[in-house]
């Protein structure tokens, strides 16, 4: 079965540095991989996806992520960021074991300050 | 075109009672999931209905129900509320039918207390 690690539960960084959040997942079949954020009060938006094809994503807001097969790894990052960037970002995986669904993993908490 | 809606917002409940959440999806969505998200615990799969068909089930107790309406929208029932139901409750919707990798779509929550 898949499984998603994030391996940084908090990440702080000042404004218009670059930030880099690292997720690893766990899989032996095609993989589906997504970044979702959170701002606070709200659910959950679409960053970006990997589907197949380029292995550089890009996605909103100016953040890309870049898939890499043999290190199992989908970080994500931005060049520069912005105080309205703080948020929970969460990476996340499709499981087909009877059926579809998005397992998460535990999130990033992204914290900029000025 | 109108986001996923979640009512209530807010909700405030002692335990022993149940509660009823209901979602929204998407115009032209027929999957609906639910999650669980805790601080402790992070986001958990609850269900996930499509067609008015129960698809997938989490690792959750029988307390914890749900249903889809021939609409597409859903709504989810705990009964026998426990103080560890405390939790933001959302629900996605997407396009997925059968074997597809479509986003999820997600509702701002509601956040269920228990007393």
């Amino acid at each position: 079965a898949q499984s998603v690690t994030q391996l940084d539960s908090q990440v702080p960084v000042f404004e218009e540095a670059p930030v880099e959040l690292r997720c690893n997942y766990s899989s032996s079949v095609s993989v589906y991989l997504f970044w979702y954020v959170q701002y606070p009060n709200q659910g959950l938006q679409l960053l970006l996806k990997y589907l197949s094809g380029s292995t550089l994503v890009k996605g909103i807001n100016g953040f890309e992520a870049e898939f890499n097969k043999s290190q199992t790894s989908f970080h994500l990052r931005k060049p520069s960021v912005h105080i309205s960037d703080t948020a929970e970002y969460f990476c996340a995986v499709i499981q087909n074991t009877g059926g579809f669904k998005t397992i998460f993993g535990a999130g990033t908490r992204l914290f900029v300050k000025a | 075109k109108a986001g996923v809606t979640q009512t209530p917002r807010y909700l405030i409940k002692t335990r022993g009672q149940q509660v009823t959440l209901s979602c929204s999806p998407i115009s032209g969505h027929r999957s609906v999931s639910w999650y669980q998200q805790t601080p402790g615990q992070g986001l958990q799969f609850l269900f996930e209905y499509f067609s008015e068909t129960q698809r997938n089930k989490g690792n959750f107790p029988g307390r914890f129900s749900g249903r889809q309406f021939s609409n597409s929208r859903s709504e989810m029932n705990v009964s026998t509320l426990e103080l560890g139901d405390s939790a933001l409750y959302l629900c996605a919707s997407s396009r997925r039918a059968g074997g597809d990798n479509s986003p999820l779509h997600f509702g701002n929550g509601t956040r269920l207390t228990v007393t």
